[in-house]
Order: structure tokens, then C-alpha cells, then sequence
């Protein structure tokens, strides 16, 4: 089993459509959850980040963090194509230096 | 501010040449950097962690002779891959993290390296 579940998608919606996208984990000793964005052919970029349980907002953006599930979500709303991307999860342990990432799920917004 | 270049950002070589990339951090110095792999629709695959003035530390199942890696300053890390194979075709990617306003000692990705090896 992968310390960390994400379905790869692909997932295609509609332009102003809200997008829900999750990943699973199994090890309980990750305290940090991360959200990245990579455009085709680019480096990652952070877009979100949630320190144990919880929600945060940033922007049309939401993370949430459930970690008796141990499962975390990212909310965006008002999807725009500028948001056709790959989007990651990451996590890591208190006090490690490596993220463990999800496959990264590819969404498409259709104008 | 924390940006990460690479150079080159793209190399097609030769089956049995060596192959050198450049990760840097432009405006902090970075205490760790990491180096990735990425296949095509695929996740990052870390391959090392590199502590500036520290031999790296590989990931199980990546061959330290083959991918050598080097963190001589705190703003520069190389990764060599030696003898390239048509297999070692792929996305490298380089971040790099320093201790400060982040709890988490966030990761700053650079843009990555596509490699082609014929």
C-alpha cells in the first residue's frame, strides 16, 4: 500500500464549477499537508499548506485536513482554465525533511 | 523572494555520456536540497536529500554511483548522471529548503530539467 492515495484523474469541468480534489494516507505520524500546482513541463508550486486538522482559506482555494480519516481535500471555487493544471498533495512527519507526494490528479477546466 | 533556478532546462545526449544539472537558489541560501524524478503522468520520485558540506543521502533503490550529487554551497547542488542511458530519460526536478519562516522548512521547486538521452 502507498503511504499516500490520489486518484489520478483525469478530471474534466466545466469553467465556474467547484472541483474537489482528495488524497488517502496511512501513516498517522504526518502533521504537515500540502498542496502544490505544476504546469505542464514546470517545477511545483505550493499553493496550500495546513499544519494537522482543519480547514484554510485562501483566496477561491480551500484545503481541509481530517486527520481521524486521514484524508485531506482541495476546494476551488470558481474554476477558471488558468487552473488546468496537476495537482499534488504532499505531507510530511514533524521534525523530517521529506515530502511523501499522491500520483497528482490532472484537471481540466473547459471554458 | 525563494527562487530556484535549473540549468540546463532541457538536454538531449548520447547514449554513455555523463550529463550535469544545476539547481540553484537565487535569493536565500539553502541549508538542504532535494533532487526528483518525475515520469511522464506520473507523481515526483525523491532520489536524495543533499545538506550543503554533506555527502547525499539516496533514496533506497537509486544508484549513488550512477546519479552523483553534489552540494558544494549553499546555493548550488549538481546532479551528474553518469554514463546516461535511454532509460534515465526523464524530468528531473530540484527544490531546496532553508530553516526560517516556515514551521515546515517549506520546498522551493526549481523548473526542472528535461533529459533525452538517445
Amino acid at each position: 500500500q502507498k503511504e499516500v492515495e490520489q486518484d489520478p484523474g483525469p478530471l474534466s469541468v466545466p469553467e465556474g464549477a467547484i472541483v474537489s480534489l482528495n488524497c488517502t494516507y496511512s501513516n498517522s505520524a504526518f502533521q504537515y499537508f500540502m498542496w502544490y500546482r505544476q504546469y505542464s513541463r514546470k517545477g511545483p508550486e505550493l499553493l496550500m499548506y495546513t499544519y494537522s486538522s482543519g480547514n484554510k482559506e485562501d483566496g477561491r482555494f480551500t484545503a481541509q485536513v481530517d486527520k481521524s480519516s486521514k484524508y485531506i481535500s482541495l476546494f476551488i471555487r470558481d474554476s477558471q482554465p488558468s487552473d488546468s493544471a496537476t495537482y499534488l498533495c504532499a505531507m510530511k512527519r514533524q521534525g523530517a525533511q521529506k515530502l511523501v507526494f499522491g500520483q497528482g490528479t490532472r484537471l481540466t477546466i473547459n471554458p | 523572494g525563494a527562487v530556484v533556478s535549473q540549468h540546463p532546462s532541457r538536454v538531449i545526449c548520447k547514449s554513455g555520456t555523463s550529463v550535469k544539472i544545476e539547481c540553484r537558489s537565487l535569493d536565500f541560501q539553502a541549508t538542504t536540497m532535494f533532487w526528483y524524478r518525475q515520469f511522464p503522468k506520473k507523481s515526483l520520485m525523491l532520489m536524495a536529500t543533499s545538506n550543503e558540506g554533506s555527502k547525499a543521502t539516496y533514496e533506497q533503490g537509486v544508484e549513488k554511483d550512477k546519479f552523483l550529487i553534489n552540494h558544494a554551497s549553499l546555493t548550488l547542488s549538481t546532479l551528474t548522471v553518469t554514463s546516461a542511458h535511454p532509460e534515465d530519460s526523464s524530468f528531473y526536478i530540484c527544490s531546496a529548503s532553508a530553516p526560517g519562516q516556515r514551521s515546515y522548512n517549506e520546498q522551493f521547486f526549481g523548473p526542472g530539467t528535461r533529459l533525452t538521452v538517445l
